[in-house]
């Protein structure tokens, strides 16, 4: 059964560094996701990707987040400068089509 | 803006008792889907259900059944003779379709044998 994968399950980075959390999606699947979800919180969504551009963003998603899609199977998430409060597991998520999405593993983002 | 609420934090039930988790949600589409999804202790988001507004005939899968009510706007999630590998975050979600997912706060479950 095609399924979402993201690689590191885990990283851990210094504060101030950058980071790059990568996704494959689903390969017929159109619409990309980053979530985040801080230990013991809510699922918050971060960005949407659709027809190579963002649809839609989050406040949490500001200056420091950008998302790619550099070779049409990739699906990355940078975080330029990490800072203490961004340590999170970091979802990713893709869609076919308007209904449910399906999600990968999780990166479980450490910052020290 | 849509707003799903999960009322319940927490909710501890003996092995092979039925258990049904809330959810209550907000919006002002007329189309809509609403969702239950499972995170295990490995931390992973499993999509269990998937409901559409414009139906609202409910389902037996299982041990899983939900109850669908647009008139109090609920999306209740059951399961029937819980087990201990049924313990996990449970989270409602919801989306029009064209925006992306809104979850709830989730509810623990805890399976006690």
């Amino acid at each position: 059964e095609p399924e979402v994968t993201q690689t590191p399950s885990h990283q851990v980075t210094q504060m101030g560094q950058e980071v790059i959390l990568r996704c494959v999606p689903i390969s017929n699947h159109l619409y990309f996701y980053w979530y985040r979800q801080i230990l013991g919180q809510k699922v918050e969504f971060l960005v949407s990707f659709y027809n190579n551009e963002i649809s839609e963003k989050s406040e949490i998603f500001d200056d420091q987040f950008s998302v790619e899609r550099p070779d049409g199977s990739n699906f990355t998430l940078k975080i330029r400068s990490t800072k203490l409060e961004d340590s999170a597991m970091y979802f990713c998520a893709s869609r076919r089509d308007l209904t449910e999405a399906f999600f990968g593993q999780g990166t479980r983002l450490t910052v020290v | 803006a849509q707003k799903v609420t999960q009322a319940q934090t927490e909710i501890s039930v003996v092995e092979k008792e039925d258990v049904t988790l809330d959810c209550v949600y907000e919006t002002r589409d007329t189309t809509y889907y609403l969702f239950w999804y499972k995170q295990p202790p490995s931390g992973e988001l499993v999509f269990l259900i998937r409901r559409n507004s414009f139906d609202e005939q409910n389902e037996i899968s299982g041990r899983y059944s939900w109850n669908f009510q647009k008139s109090t706007s609920s999306f209740n999630f059951t399961i029937t003779a819980s087990q201990v590998v049924d313990s996990a975050v449970y989270f409602c979600a919801l989306t029009s379709g064209n925006t992306p997912l809104v979850f709830g706060k989730g509810t623990r479950l805890s399976v006690i044998a």
